[in-house]
């Protein structure tokens, strides 16, 4: 079967460190995607990964290793309107060869003064 | 600015009233999808379009139609027979390629049942 797991919630302190990990079952896989979603809003894209490694952009890494089925969200110095729900999610085929994307639930991270 | 458009941003549907939801893009893109977002589960696809004249059912179709009669406009139709229609409904495009999982999404139209 398909299957994205994530933890359901987090916390952190401003200004620390958090790791959101997400372990991944698809066929067809071809790339791991993580998307930012604040209440009540649509995703925004935050980060792509195909070949293992670690992507940095800024305050935000993610990190895959396809051998594992394991990907992770770095987020340093963490500010206030990191507060959100972080959302992994990784490709598999449609019929016809288009990706497509299977979601995890997931993760709320609640970040305090 | 380029971007996707989603109407109505919320929407109360009576039992037994069809209702469509609108989703309009200007960024060229040739994908789009529908996906429906529940409390506590993950975004989940209702259908998706590779190219106009031409749609697929996605993982949860039962209860929704669709249609892609132009590049830009990617409707929802949401009929009487879905029976828990009440949800988060986001629209989103992408390019085709290796890189068709960056998706851009609409901001989502809430519909409630009464």
């Amino acid at each position: 079967g398909q299957n994205i797991d994530q933890p359901t919630e987090m916390t952190a302190t401003e200004g620390a460190i958090v790791q959101i990990n997400c372990t991944y079952q698809t066929s067809g896989f071809n790339g791991l995607f993580w998307y930012q979603q604040h209440a009540g809003e649509a995703p925004t894209f935050l980060s792509y990964n195909v070949l293992d490694g670690l992507e940095e952009k800024g305050r935000f890494s993610s990190f895959l290793s396809r051998s594992k089925g394991y990907s992770y969200l770095l987020l340093k110095e963490l500010q206030m309107k990191d507060s959100a729900s972080y959302l992994c999610a990784a490709t598999t085929m449609f019929s016809g060869g288009y990706n497509k994307l299977i979601f995890g639930a997931g993760t709320r991270l609640a970040v305090h003064p | 600015d380029g971007g996707i458009t989603q109407s109505p941003k919320y929407l109360f549907r009576k039992e037994g009233q069809n209702v469509t939801l609108s989703c309009e893009q200007n960024l060229n893109h040739d994908a789009m999808y529908w996906y429906r977002q529940d409390p506590g589960q993950g975004l989940r696809l209702i259908y998706y379009s590779q190219i106009v004249n031409d749609f697929q059912k996605g993982d949860i179709a039962e209860g929704y139609s669709v249609s892609r009669e132009k590049k830009e406009s990617f409707p929802l139709t949401v009929t009487s027979a879905q029976k828990n229609p009440t949800a988060f409904y986001l629209c989103a495009s992408s390019i085709t390629g290796s890189r068709a999982g960056e998706l851009f999404f609409g901001e989502g139209s809430r519909l409630t049942v009464l």
